[in-house]
């Protein structure tokens, strides 16, 4: 157990949808990051929140945004769901931001979109 | 992010030290060199990371080149438990993490 929650742990939804997933980091870890697995394209970064405050974005889609909110959960909302949008979303949380600070996983959010 | 080369796959026997290789000939001086698995569609889990030294936790050992252009993961008594996708990832400032192929790694009896 990493000690990094999320919820729901799996979601079914129609295109067009809009969703949201929740992630809670460790406690004491002011930094919370969004990966996206799809089978054809691997694990990919997508945005990183460090105290509230955006940090760097990889490969997030515009229809896609998220938040960090004053007590450190996070959520990443996703909307005009896609087929392609169907994946594994995790989480994950470090002390900081900077170099030399792991992460940790959460267990992740599995999106299927019909 | 400096570029990581991982064989594709490599098998170990059960209860023997599995060394896992992992080339990043550009990487630059402050960039760390991090170890996660995965196992199956489970979140990635840290195993170990470090910059310069050899560095060793109650997971595994890592073994880095005074170069610094590759490093091997060693897991000193490979379980069943240990079958995943291993992956070596050398981020650039800010630490996000860049996940190429990975060495998938299978125990055998």
């Amino acid at each position: 157990d990493s000690g990094v929650t999320q919820t729901p742990k799996h979601l079914i939804t129609a295109t067009g949808q809009r969703v949201t997933l929740r992630c809670s980091p460790r406690s004491g870890d002011l930094s919370v990051y969004w990966y996206q697995q799809s089978l054809d394209q691997g694990l990919q970064f997508l945005i990183q929140y460090y105290n509230g405050e955006e940090r760097a974005k990889g490969n997030i889609l515009e229809r896609f945004s998220a938040q960090q909110f004053p007590d450190l959960h996070s959520e990443l909302n996703l909307s005009s769901l896609e087929l392609g949008d169907s994946a594994l979303y995790f989480c994950a949380s470090s002390v900081s931001s900077g170099s030399g600070n792991e992460q940790f996983f959460g267990p992740g959010t599995r999106l299927t979109v019909l | 992010d400096a570029k990581t080369t991982q064989p594709p796959s490599m098998d170990c026997a059960e209860g023997r030290a599995a060394n896992l290789p992992c080339n990043h000939s550009t990487i630059s001086g402050n960039e760390y060199v991090y170890w996660y698995r995965q196992i199956h569609s489970q979140g990635p889990q840290y195993i170990i990371h470090g910059l310069k030294n050899n560095e060793t936790n109650e997971m595994a050992s890592l073994i880095i080149t005074e170069d610094r252009k590759s490093s091997t993961l060693i897991l000193p008594h490979a379980t069943l438990r240990d079958t995943a996708v291993y992956y070596c990832i050398a981020p650039s400032a800010g630490n996000k993490l860049t996940f190429g192929g990975g060495t998938r790694v299978l125990v055998k009896p």
